[in-house]
């Protein structure tokens, strides 16, 4: 079955330009995640979506980083006036289930890899 | 959620079992063991997960120590396309709200498969 998807795969950005990433979690699943991912470094938690409601957003770095999902589905990052700083690997993930005694298995996506000039 | 602690590189022979190990001496009673792996270029993909028993699937087996404080990730046979960075981590599972469902991971261990 199809997996998690996003768009673009790779994005090229003046400094100070926004910049959106899309992602496409697994129809039916219910949280979604986003993480960044620094090179040579392992990918760090940004934001984490429960259907429409964004439960936690304390990993966003700055009030630049805003992520939506307003129909429970995709969801889209937005980076705002982006900086040098802000290249990276961005990776979403998506969950079946918000609750498991066994936990969630997170299915991850490509990323989108984002370079600001 | 607890820290682990991973060697950053191992290298394998093609054909033979690569063990992964992780130390994780802080973990809690109700923190489980989830093992991913990220392939070059690609997003990180789920192994194998465990409390305290020891488990098994088609990708790998996982080894927890009776004190639950280390585990090891066994790859029976160790392909070339099995090289990737492997993270070993430890976080409660079942929570619904916060960030108990994120996960952090470290730096990992760079599995190299060799012929």
């Amino acid at each position: 079955g199809a997996g998690v998807s996003q768009s673009p795969r790779y994005k090229v950005a003046k400094r100070g330009q926004d910049v959106a990433l899309r992602c496409d979690p697994i129809s039916g699943h219910v949280s979604l995640f986003w993480y960044q991912q620094a090179l040579g470094q392992g990918p760090e938690f940004l934001t984490y979506f429960q259907n429409e409601a964004q439960l936690d957003k304390s990993g966003l770095p700055s009030d630049r980083f805003f992520a939506e999902r307003p129909e429970g589905s995709v969801s889209t990052l937005k980076i705002q006036r982006t900086q040098q700083e802000d290249s990276a690997v961005y990776l979403c993930a998506s969950s079946l289930e918000t609750f498991s005694a066994k936990g969630e298995t997170q299915y991850f996506g490509p990323g989108t890899r984002l370079l600001v000039l | 959620d607890a820290k682990t602690t991973q060697p950053t590189s191992m290298d394998c022979a093609e054909g033979r079992a690569a063990n992964l190990p992780c130390n994780h001496s802080t973990i809690s009673g109700n923190e489980y063991v989830y093992w991913y792996r990220q392939i070059h270029s690609q997003g990180p993909q789920y192994i194998i997960h465990g409390l305290k028993n020891n488990e098994t699937n088609e990708m790998a087996s996982l080894i927890i120590t009776e004190d639950r404080k280390s585990s090891t990730l066994i790859l029976p046979h160790a392909t070339l396309r099995d090289t990737a960075v492997y993270y070993c981590i430890v976080r409660v599972a079942g929570m619904v709200t916060g960030g108990g469902n994120k996960l952090t991971f470290g730096t990992g261990t760079q599995l190299k498969v060799e012929l």
